[in-house]
């Protein structure tokens, strides 16, 4: 059973830094990977996607890496501002017959001016 | 705009009354999934279709139904919802080919069960 954790669990950052968030799953057997971000009581922006024979996704001040073997994936946000306060998660899909999104906890992010 | 909508975005009701969820996305994808966000539990999948008449499953359906009449449509009914229930729900589609393609959420329903 695929199980995904993200750490950590929360995150206070001054604006302007470069941060890191973690995702780790058990399965490496993945189709594919998503971050998502989710403003508080809202709905899942999809940020970036990852395919299984990818390394890496770019999309502005984000980088998605993705170490399929080690079962690890890590979501770069560069020059932090406060409007990237939000919850980010982490989801595979494990492919099968019901395109399953395993979603870990989330990482709150909380960037200060 | 390519979108995932859901209907009601907010409902209250008591335990007993049969409710429906619409949910309806214009990307003419054939895959779509309900799921529901808990706190301490994350999200998880409820049912799935995988084309028109083509449901199942996923790991929490028990008190749900759904139906796939057309492409774009996929309700989630709850005929006699309990407080357990209480809720966010999540619809979500994709298009659906060797589960490669981007996963496209709704806006959430937040469901309250009295």
């Amino acid at each position: 059973k695929q199980e995904v954790t993200q750490i950590p669990a929360a995150l206070s950052v001054p604006e302007g830094e470069n941060l890191v968030l973690n995702c780790s799953f058990t399965d490496s057997a993945i189709y594919n990977l998503q971050w998502f971000r989710q403003d508080p009581g809202k709905g899942l922006t999809s940020l970036l996607l990852i395919q299984s024979s990818q390394r890496e996704q770019t999309s502005g001040r984000l980088n998605a890496s993705l170490d399929k073997s080690s079962g690890r994936s890590t979501l770069y946000i560069a020059a932090s501002q406060p409007g990237d306060s939000a919850t980010y998660l982490c989801a595979v899909n494990s492919g099968g017959s019901n395109y399953k999104l395993t979603f870990g906890k989330g990482t709150l992010l909380t960037v200060n001016p | 705009e390519a979108q995932v909508t859901q209907n009601p975005r907010y409902l209250i009701t008591v335990t007993g009354k049969k409710l429906t969820v619409t949910c309806s996305q214009n990307m003419n994808h054939e895959y779509m999934s309900w799921y529901r966000q808990d706190p301490g539990l994350g999200l998880r999948q409820i049912y799935y279709s995988m084309n028109v008449e083509v449901t199942d499953k996923g790991d929490v359906p028990e008190g749900y139904k759904v139906s796939r009449k057309e492409k774009r449509n996929f309700p989630l009914i709850l005929e006699s919802p309990s407080p357990n229930q209480t809720s966010l729900y999540f619809c979500a589609s994709s298009r659906a080919r060797y589960g490669t393609y981007e996963q496209y959420f709704g806006p959430g329903t937040r469901l309250t069960v009295t």
